[in-house]
């Protein structure tokens, strides 16, 4: 256990439908990554925060997806519209902005149907 | 961006061989190099680390070397164990630009007891 909590760890959605995850990240750590980890692949950058601002965000992340960290402690990040693509692994990983090591949450498993 | 290849894509070794798993990646600004252990159902675990001023990092059983000049690194596990059995995937970032890990497509590795 990193210490990084994600919730919920599963979740099975129909497309169309709307959905949140949430990350808590180790306390005190000022950055915050989402990753996304489809079967067989590599986890993918699509966004990270620094305290309470989001710094960069990839090109992953389609205007369906939006991410918060409202009071630089959790973050959520939500999917609209959910379609059959969207299904992966949502991994959540935080670090102290002048360390180089992220440390991963257990991910939130997306099934669209 | 930045590119990461990583080979093999499965390994099995007899348990008590070494295993080597290398990795290439395409941005000359890269700096710094983990390596992250992903079993089954649970989000991925960094191992060991190596930053672009060292050439090689051992701990125990785990070395990783980088060639920078040639763009490559690598990780060592000597006197495998059947509990080293899982997906390693290797990653790149630069440190000073975010920090955000592009990740290798992950080695299978299997040791048979």
């Amino acid at each position: 256990d990193t210490g990084v909590s994600q919730d919920p760890r599963h979740k099975i959605t129909k497309r169309g439908q709307n959905v949140t995850f949430r990350c808590d990240p180790i306390s005190e750590h000022n950055r915050l990554y989402w990753y996304r980890q489809t079967l067989g692949q590599g986890p993918e950058f699509l966004t990270y925060f620094q305290n309470e601002a989001q710094l960069e965000k990839s090109r992953l992340l389609s205007d369906r997806f939006s991410a918060e960290r409202p009071k630089g402690s959790f973050s959520t990040l939500e999917i609209q519209r959910t379609e059959q693509g969207d299904s992966a692994m949502y991994l959540c990983a935080s670090s102290f902005a002048k360390q180089e090591t992220q440390y991963f949450g257990p991910g939130t498993r997306l099934l669209v149907l | 961006g930045e590119n990461v290849e990583q080979h093999p894509s499965t390994l099995s070794v007899q348990e008590g061989d070494s295993a080597v798993i290398k990795c290439t990646y395409s941005d000359s600004a890269s700096n710094y190099f983990p390596w992250y252990k992903q079993e089954l159902g649970k989000g991925p675990q960094l191992i060991i680390d190596i930053r672009s001023n060292v050439g090689e990092k051992k701990d125990q059983r785990i070395a990783v070397t980088l060639n920078k000049t040639a763009k490559h690194f690598s990780l060592h596990i000597t006197e495998t164990q059947p509990e080293d059995s899982a997906v390693y995937f290797c990653a790149a970032s630069h440190f000073n630009a975010g920090n955000m890990l592009t990740f290798g497509g992950g080695t299978r590795l299997m040791v048979k007891p």
